[in-house]
């Protein structure tokens, strides 16, 4: 089954405790993101990989950093968590799809909250 | 800049009427990509349609129809004869050079 998965889905943490979630898709697909939801913000880019070792900034990426070692993985890293991450995490992959373009499949979620 | 809008926050219909969600994006870029995606109480992201920006036609998928509009950059979706189920808030995004854009989403609420 294609899928994108992540671990943990929920996360309470402490401000300054360094912590990652993890994200691994199965369809083989080059491009991966995360993103963060907050109420009435909608989505919002914090990276995106091209490739392996290929990495770039989303509109909101302080405080955060990822790495692409793997085609399959593609971690975000909170290295200081502060309460204003507090937020809904959501880790994709895309695959292009024959005419072009592209189809995002989205992981569960990760709920994190910072005190 | 890059930027997606939909201006409607939340919308209240009762079921079997038919209702429509906005979304207006800005672009320079002539190459783009929209997207829209339904999120139900459950929380995962389903994906519904993409529409690149040298095809204009309109598109319909059983209850579901889109309606794009370059001269007015919009791409506006329609649900006939809502049901219960189509519950959700509606996300419209923005795609151009790798990078994705999200509207603040709309939230949809059909009562029985």
């Amino acid at each position: 089954e294609a899928q994108v998965t992540q671990n943990p889905r929920y996360l309470i943490t402490v401000t300054g405790k360094k912590l990652t979630v993890t994200c691994s898709q199965n369809m083989n697909h080059e491009y991966m993101s995360w993103y963060r939801q907050d109420p009435g913000l909608g989505l919002r880019q914090i990276y995106y990989s091209m490739n392996v070792e290929v990495t770039d900034k989303g509109d909101v990426p302080e405080g955060y950093k990822v790495s692409r070692k793997e085609k399959r993985n593609f971690p975000l890293i909170l290295e200081s968590p502060s309460p204003n991450q507090t937020s809904l995490y959501f880790c994709a992959s895309i695959g292009t799809e024959g005419a072009g373009g592209y189809e995002q499949y989205f992981g569960p979620g990760t709920r994190l909250t910072v005190t | 800049a890059q930027k997606v809008t939909q201006a409607q926050t939340e919308i209240s219909v009762v079921e079997k009427e038919d209702v429509t969600l906005d979304c207006v994006y800005e672009t320079r870029d002539t190459t783009y990509y929209l997207f829209w995606y339904k999120q139900p109480p459950s929380g995962e992201l389903v994906f519904l349609i993409r529409r690149n920006s040298f095809d204009e036609q309109n598109e319909i998928s059983g209850r579901y129809s889109w309606n794009f509009q370059k001269s007015t950059s919009s791409f506006n979706f329609t649900i006939t004869a809502s049901q219960v189920v189509d519950s959700a808030v509606y996300f419209c995004a923005l795609n151009n050079f790798n990078k994705f854009y999200f509207g603040s989403g709309t939230k949809l609420n059909v009562k029985p």
